[in-house]
């Protein structure tokens, strides 16, 4: 099963401000999904996209995916002390399934 | 979005001992459900897909013995670790999936074996 790997580990900005998290892969893939985590809670699903599509939007989410460069890339526009979380990128176990493999995350911080 | 509970959130227990953990899908219908545990600032590792009323399938290194997988209906599934030792301490999440591709996460719940 291949894994995403999400950089940077860390990131931590002030409200307001935007905040870009990536995410590598290595095989090919059909779509790819993007998680939120509150600290000691479960997953909240945030967006899926699929090989096709190269940008996908959701209110403050941007989501880009570049399948030649095998990237993808979640942008938080104008983040919130509330955006405050662990945010995973997910690509399919194996062939076309849905079924996610999860990266390590990027912990974000936003001040207030 | 579909609501998945998880019972207990937190549970401490004794080396030796099984701890049983619920996992139920409140408005919707899993037809498969996901176990995964998480150590602390790590990746989440499937463990296990179960569908109702069939065997689990497990991960390639998670023991099927030690953790025993029950999707006895649409539901409801549930992981019990038998013989817990405290390297069996960890975060345990589990999702369900209806019918299209969305995965529902439950809140987690948090073993600590002592």
């Amino acid at each position: 099963s291949q894994q995403g790997e999400e950089d940077p580990q860390a990131l931590s900005i002030q409200e307001g401000e935007n905040a870009t998290m990536n995410c590598s892969y290595k095989t090919s893939i059909n779509n790819l999904q993007w998680y939120r985590q509150n600290s000691g809670r479960g997953l909240v699903h945030l967006i899926l996209i699929r090989s096709n599509e190269r940008e996908k939007h959701s209110g403050r989410l941007r989501v880009t995916l570049d399948t030649s460069k095998k990237s993808s890339s979640l942008l938080i526009t104008a983040s919130r002390a509330a955006d405050t979380a662990s945010y995973f990128c997910a690509t399919p176990q194996s062939g076309g399934s849905y079924i996610p493999t999860f990266g390590r995350g990027t912990s974000l911080i936003v001040h207030p | 979005g579909a609501v998945v509970s998880q019972h207990p959130s937190w549970v401490i227990c004794k080396s030796g001992t099984s701890v049983k953990i619920e996992c139920r899908s409140l408005d919707f219908q899993a037809t498969t459900m996901f176990w995964y545990r998480q150590f602390p600032k790590q990746s989440l590792m499937l463990m296990a897909t179960s569908n109702e009323g069939s065997k689990a399938t497990y991960e390639q290194g998670v023991e099927k013995d030690k953790f025993l997988i029950n999707h006895a209906s649409l539901t409801l599934s549930t992981l019990t670790v038998t013989s817990a030792h405290p390297e069996d301490s960890s975060f345990y999440i589990c999702s369900g999936k209806g019918q299209g591709y969305e995965q529902y996460f439950g809140p987690g719940t948090r073993l600590t074996v002592t």
